[in-house]
């Protein structure tokens, strides 16, 4: 049980457009979540975060929105750059079945085009 | 700060064979999680700890693997006897709190064969 989805494995955007990478979630007791950014050969590197309590948090080039009726976030990078070409994962913890859970989703890929 | 060090970065090892993989976490942080990457199941993680105390191993696959805390700055994963369908990319991130986000190591490569 996937509780944690990128249903888009892949994404090709142009230099300097918008990249949005899309996340949903199951679980209602999820009440944090986080967006990582991965290279080859390199562990997840930590990107944005937002509360549940929040709507939208933003931090540079990078934006996060939380649609919680709908569990649903995005992360949007405007302008997109070649270098933010990278697998991103959004994650989401939470108390569930009587402990903290951390979930990962499976990843985009997002290729931004020179 | 050197980061989450992780050793060895690749490991080659015969089916059957015990295999352990090392993690340092960073000072001061106070949670440590093992994840396993593969292509099926992308980022899957298989055990935390807070303050050395393991805290949710539920993800944790078989009685084949186990882990352990010894102090605050080393964990250990083991796989005993290791099979091929073990092979992936193990990663272990460190933090200060459960909701801050973490920072991992650059993996360890496990093939085995």
């Amino acid at each position: 049980d996937q509780q944690v989805k990128q249903n888009s494995p892949s994404l090709s955007v142009q230099e300097g457009r918008i990249s949005i990478l899309n996340c949903d979630y199951t679980n209602s007791m999820f009440d944090y979540f986080l967006w990582y950014k991965k290279y080859p050969a390199e562990g997840p590197t930590f990107l944005i975060s937002i509360s549940s309590i929040k709507d939208k948090n933003e931090d540079g080039r990078f934006t996060v929105f939380l649609n919680k009726s709908a569990k649903h976030l995005s992360l949007h990078i405007v302008p997109s750059q070649p270098g933010d070409s990278a697998v991103y994962f959004c994650a989401a913890s939470g108390f569930t079945s009587g402990t903290y859970k951390y979930i990962f989703g499976t990843g985009t890929r997002l290729k931004v085009l020179a | 700060d050197a980061g989450v060090i992780q050793s060895p970065r690749h490991e080659v090892t015969e089916m059957g064979q015990e295999v352990t993989l090392r993690c340092k976490p960073i000072s001061g942080h106070d949670y440590l999680f093992w994840y396993r990457q593969t292509m099926m199941r992308g980022l899957e993680l298989l055990i935390y700890f807070n303050n050395n105390v393991p805290i949710d191993d539920s993800g944790m696959p078989e009685d084949r693997f186990s882990a352990k805390m010894p102090n605050a700055s080393f964990s250990t994963l083991k796989i005993q006897p290791s099979e091929p369908r073990d092979s992936a990319v193990y990663f272990c991130a460190s933090g200060k709190d459960r909701n801050y986000g973490y920072t991992f190591g650059s993996g360890t490569r496990l093939t085995v064969v």
